[in-house]
């Protein structure tokens, strides 16, 4: 059974920063292209960023480029999403998804709350 | 951006009613068109791709259809684990957008 644990979220100062995780397990992880997708709240569902199954490349939206990284190690079946530089405008749930061109499996998601 | 507009924000059913709900891209996007469900604390869960086809696990109840512009899902005969929350969303380019969504609900 495919699962996706999301962790690290929590209450940030905007400025500051913060790294979110999702544990994979129930597929080979290394595989598979995965993505982030965060829905802000009482808002609809916005794409964040993409990596393919190698790490060899990244996609970002505007809105988080340059401030957010996503990253992925293969050995430990873990995404990473970096985000520096946070916003309240950040502040969403924050889903760690497998990508293949759709968002095939997601995670409960993980809750970042950017404010002072 | 592709704008994504679904028109109903809610949609009262009975069980063993049929529904459709629709989606509207702002450009073309060929069929590059998913649909999702959400249910009060469940994962989001992707029904269908490319428009038309089920993924695994999605009862055949569920249809989708369209090109271009225009989408629908239709779900045929309403079991009560239908209702909930049905989003979609274009992969045509990025960055991927979704629409509003939709609440299906129990009337």
């Amino acid at each position: 059974e495919v699962q996706l644990v999301e962790s690290g979220g929590g209450l940030v100062q905007p400025g500051r920063s913060m790294k979110l995780s999702c544990a994979a397990s129930g597929f080979t992880f290394s595989n598979y292209g995965m993505a982030w997708v965060r829905q802000a709240p009482t808002k609809g569902l916005e794409w964040v960023a993409t990596i393919s199954y190698d790490g060899s490349s990244t996609y970002y939206r505007d809105s988080v480029k340059g401030r957010f990284t996503i990253s992925r190690d293969n050995a430990k079946s873990t995404l990473y999403l970096q985000m520096n530089s946070l916003r309240s405008e950040d502040t969403a749930t924050y889903y760690c998804t497998i990508f293949s061109y759709v968002f095939a499996y997601w995670g409960q998601g993980t809750l970042v709350t950017v404010s002072s | 951006d592709v704008q994504m507009t679904q028109s109903l924000s809610y949609l009262a059913a009975s069980p063993g009613e049929s529904v459709s709900i629709s989606c509207k891209a702002s450009k073309s996007i060929s069929n590059y068109l998913a649909w999702y469900q959400q249910k009060p604390g469940e994962a989001y869960k992707l029904l269908i791709y490319s428009g038309s086809t089920l993924q695994s696990g999605t009862p055949s109840r569920f249809s989708g259809s369209g090109s271009g512009t225009d989408f629908t899902l239709t779900i045929r005969s309403l079991e009560p684990e239908d209702f909930g929350l049905y989003y979609c969303q274009q992969y045509y380019e990025k960055p991927y957008t979704f629409g509003a969504g939709t609440k299906l609900e129990l009337k």
